[in-house]
């Protein structure tokens, strides 16, 4: 089946703008995450969605960033206002169970450009 | 806090063994995975290991010992598609169904 997709591959912005990345989890997974790289470093955590939990946000690094999983499935980030320290690559994950050994699958990520 | 340290960059050439460790700090404890990333790449999942002792997948290996909170990928007969950033990760603390990633060590691999 259908890896994970997201959409789209690459957002130039302005900054102060909003931007919206979008997040095609595989179907049946019920944990679904989004993490952060800014170029040669590591994942940073965001956002994790688990079935119909509410979400750990603990991960935002500010109110400007939000994000909302419809139906169990798709999921959107938003980031309000953006700033340049937010141009970074920004990942979807999901996974079939929310436990930290399960394999979580990547999207091929989001590259934001802040100018 | 919890923290991940790996080396930075790792050389080898074709054919060679290469071992990339992580040294981990966390407070609590559920397990260490690793994950590949190709450059413009998604990571892909490598391995995960819970308890301590050595996991065996092909020409690649995962080694964990939970009483030095280290932990190593050992990759065998390498090859040029090997070359990638491999990242060592944990769960955070009280909380299983997230990640913290280490830094990244990437491998070029040479003739």
């Amino acid at each position: 089946g259908a890896g994970v997709s997201q959409s789209p591959s690459n957002k130039v912005t302005e900054k102060g703008k909003d931007v919206e990345l979008r997040c095609d989890p595989i179907s049946g997974h019920t944990a679904l995450y989004w993490y952060r790289q800014s170029l040669g470093q590591g994942l940073e955590f965001l956002i994790y969605f688990q079935g119909n939990s509410a979400p750990d946000k603990s991960g935002l690094p500010s109110d400007r960033f939000s994000a909302e999983r419809t139906g169990g499935s798709v999921s959107t980030l938003t980031i309000q206002r953006t700033q340049q320290e937010d141009s970074a690559v920004y990942l979807c994950a999901s996974s079939s169970a929310g436990t930290g050994g399960d394999e979580q699958y990547f999207g091929p990520g989001t590259r934001l450009t802040v100018t | 806090g919890q923290s991940l340290e790996q080396p930075s960059e790792v050389t080898a050439v074709e054919g060679a063994i290469v071992q990339i460790n992580c040294t981990y700090q966390t407070s609590g404890f559920y397990g260490l995975s690793w994950y590949q990333q190709h450059d413009g790449g998604a990571p892909t999942f490598l391995s995960y290991n819970a308890l301590d002792g050595l996991e065996e997948t092909g020409r690649f290996s995962s080694f964990l010992s939970r009483s030095d909170s280290y932990g190593y990928l050992l990759l065998q007969e390498l090859q040029m598609k090997d070359s990638a950033s491999y990242f060592c990760a944990v769960p955070f603390s009280g909380g299983y169904n997230k990640l913290i990633f280490g830094a990244g060590t990437r491998l070029a691999v040479h003739p």
